[in-house]
């Protein structure tokens, strides 16, 4: 059964602390998003990659998160420093695109800055 | 103006009843239409997703396009409270060009 998956899945941190969330894209797909999603803002595009080569970024804060692929089976999302606004629930998409766009989420990582 | 729009509801339908959920989009360019569905606390999932003008079903679900008109809507018949979610609706360009997510319509369905 084939899925993405993501770590950790709960994270408490103090604010100013770094924080890496992590996740797998479904094997052989080639296409990763990373989201955000907050009650007032719902879901928002952070960034997304094909190949491993990052597309667009520009729904990112620039100054503190950055998102690479360092290999076709892990993206990573890093923040730092993390603030209080940072808290959300962040999730990794991955898709293919011969396979009709669709993407498949990941559980989430529920992200939570004191 | 936000690229895609849903009321937030909650819409509210009896058991057995079908459910209307709309969405409009502002970039006449967008090309692929998808219907996700979100349980409380959990990822979204897909439900359908529909390229041309005009309705495509498959089981309770139909989602119609309007190009013309820019809407997208699903419609789920003989809705039953399992179907109690909050639906996203996303529309992108080919290739992977940035998805853009509505805020979600929550549905209620009252047994």
């Amino acid at each position: 059964d084939a899925r993405v998956t993501q770590t950790p899945r709960h994270k408490v941190t103090e604010m100013g602390q770094e924080v890496t969330m992590r996740c797998q894209p479904i094997l052989g797909h080639n296409t990763v998003f990373w989201y955000r999603q907050t009650m007032m803002q719902g879901l928002e595009l952070l960034a997304y990659f094909r190949n491993r080569a990052p597309l667009d970024d520009s729904g990112m804060p620039k100054d503190r998160f950055s998102a690479e692929m360092p290999d076709a089976t892990l993206a990573t999302l890093k923040i730092q420093p993390s603030e209080p606004r940072d808290s959300a629930v962040y999730f990794c998409a991955s898709g293919l695109p011969s396979n009709g766009e669709t993407q498949y989420f990941g559980p989430g990582t529920r992200l939570l800055v004191l | 103006q936000k690229e895609v729009e849903q009321n937030s509801g909650p819409l509210s339908v009896p058991e057995g009843a079908i459910a209307s959920l709309n969405c409009t989009y502002s970039d006449r360019g967008s090309q692929s239409f998808f219907w996700y569905r979100q349980y409380s606390g959990k990822s979204p999932e897909l439900i359908m997703f529909i390229y041309s003008n005009g309705d495509k079903e498959d089981g309770r679900f139909t989602a119609q396009l309007n190009k013309a008109s820019q809407y997208v809507s699903l419609l789920i018949r003989d809705s039953q409270p399992s179907d109690s979610a909050t639906y996203l609706c996303a529309v992108t360009m080919n290739n992977f060009n940035k998805f853009y997510f509505g805020s979600g319509t929550k549905l209620n369905v009252k047994p």
